[in-house]
């Protein structure tokens, strides 16, 4: 079984400018978690989607990030414009159901310059 | 707001020897997850703990879940270096099973 995928895995760009982040999540997982890892520190919960539809996005910064998943399988991160502070580590995880083991991807290493 | 807190968060020890990772959370949840995760690499699921009472072991590493003192360890036994390694507890807090994570501990098991 194929696990989560994540691309590209590193991406270096400048303050103000757009970067996107794309998964690929295990093949009949509904439920599709983004998470934000800085260096040291625990992952965060960006954003979660069951099927096409947003469950939880509480502590997505809205004013720069968004996410969708359009046709309940992909999903896109997108950031504009980035900051220093979004140097991090962009988790994507799925799971089959709600409660069930989230299986993570390789991530997408994002540095700020 | 939903904390949850490790400790040490760093450890280093001996081949051979024993030692027990804490993972106190701050509200009442329903399962509790241990994560493991190399330099560089994602996280790798060890454990999902479901219960009060509830124990699992796999080779060296056990796991235990007290929910009245909402209180999970992580115990390693005779530990050797490819246990090396950073351990996240996480607790799910939302109605969607997201994942507060901890700090982390980073492990290190020395000759």
């Amino acid at each position: 079984e194929a696990g989560v995928a994540q691309s590209p895995r590193y991406k270096i760009i400048e303050k103000r400018q757009s970067v996107a982040f794309w998964c690929n999540p295990i093949s009949g997982h509904a439920t599709l978690y983004w998470y934000q890892q800085i260096l040291g520190q625990g992952p965060k919960l960006l954003i979660q989607f069951q099927n096409n539809g947003v469950v939880d996005d509480s502590q997505l910064p809205k004013d720069r990030f968004s996410a969708e998943r359009l046709k309940g399988v992909d999903s896109t991160l997108k950031i504009q414009p980035a900051k220093l502070e979004d140097s991090a580590v962009y988790l994507c995880a799925s799971s089959s159901r709600f409660g069930n083991e989230q299986f993570f991807g390789p991530g997408t290493r994002l540095t700020v310059l | 707001e939903l904390k949850v807190e490790q400790n040490p968060l760093f450890l280093s020890m001996q081949e051979g020897k024993n030692y027990t990772i804490y993972c106190n959370y701050s509200t009442t949840s329903d399962r509790l997850y241990w994560y493991r995760q190399d330099p560089g690499k994602s996280l790798e699921s060890l454990f999902v703990l479901l219960s009060n009472g509830a124990v699992k072991q796999e080779g060296r590493l056990m796991a235990s879940l007290d929910t009245k003192a909402r209180l999970s360890t992580l115990h390693i036994t005779a530990a050797v270096h490819d246990l090396s390694a950073t351990y996240f507890c996480a607790v799910s807090w939302n109605s969607g099973y997201a994942l507060n994570f901890g700090k982390g501990t980073s492990l290190l098991v020395t000759p």
